[in-house]
């Protein structure tokens, strides 16, 4: 069946350096993508989202990237930090009230 | 702004009683979603409602899960008998529509049903 996954269930970074998340989609008809966060303990916390006629978007210390082509979704953190320890979820909306959670991204940033 | 507030943020319960969870989404969005998340299934949509009625509610696991919003402002989630299965963290989010699909989540509860 069609699904949102992701390609590492865990992401190990210094702090400081970059951080990459990876997201792969199946459904071309997906047509908005979103980025969450959740920190232990807490709900999902929105991060960024991008729509599928755009490439890049770019937030606070957040990239996010779509390749349409292969059908890959990334995130991006700049200058990762101790706080951006936690769990990231890709969300895909296909143009109606759902959206289709990946299986989450633990990321653990080392001091 | 106040975000999604829910309660209690944990409840631990017996087997076979009746729990009974709580949404009160932010002002002015006009769709409230159920989800719950465990570490097996990750987070699973239960519910939808828009507008106050229910769009789409075939995530709900049984007939023992019910849930309710009799206004725009308030939601429960209602498990009766509860189950040791039950056990999850419930979440409850919201989102204005219009075009804008992303979902705003409270804190969830935790239940424990033992």
């Amino acid at each position: 069946g069609e699904s949102v996954g992701l390609h590492l269930p865990t992401l190990s970074v210094q702090e400081g350096d970059n951080s990459i998340i990876n997201c792969a989609y199946s459904n071309s008809a997906s047509d908005y993508f979103i980025w969450y966060k959740q920190e232990s303990g807490k709900g999902p916390q929105f991060i960024i989202d991008i729509r599928s006629n755009m490439d890049k978007r770019q937030g606070q210390r957040v990239t996010v990237l779509l390749n349409k082509t292969v059908k890959h979704l990334s995130l991006q953190i700049a200058a990762t930090q101790p706080g951006d320890s936690a769990v990231y979820f890709c969300a895909e909306n296909r143009n109606d009230y759902k959206l289709s959670f990946g299986a989450g991204t633990t990321v653990t940033v080392r001091a | 702004d106040a975000g999604v507030i829910q309660s209690p943020r944990h409840e631990v319960t017996e087997m076979g009683q009746e729990v009974t969870l709580r949404c009160k989404p932010i002002s002015g969005h006009n769709s409230l979603f159920w989800y719950r998340q465990t570490m097996m299934r990750g987070l699973e949509l239960l519910i939808y409602f828009n507008n106050n009625v229910p769009i789409d509610d075939s995530g709900m696991p049984e007939d023992r899960f019910s849930a309710k919003m009799p206004n725009a402002s308030f939601s429960t989630l209602k498990i009766q008998p509860s189950e040791p299965r039950d056990s999850a963290v419930y979440f409850c989010a919201s989102s204005s529509g219009g075009g804008r699909p992303e979902q705003y989540f409270g804190p969830g509860t935790r239940l424990t049903v033992t």
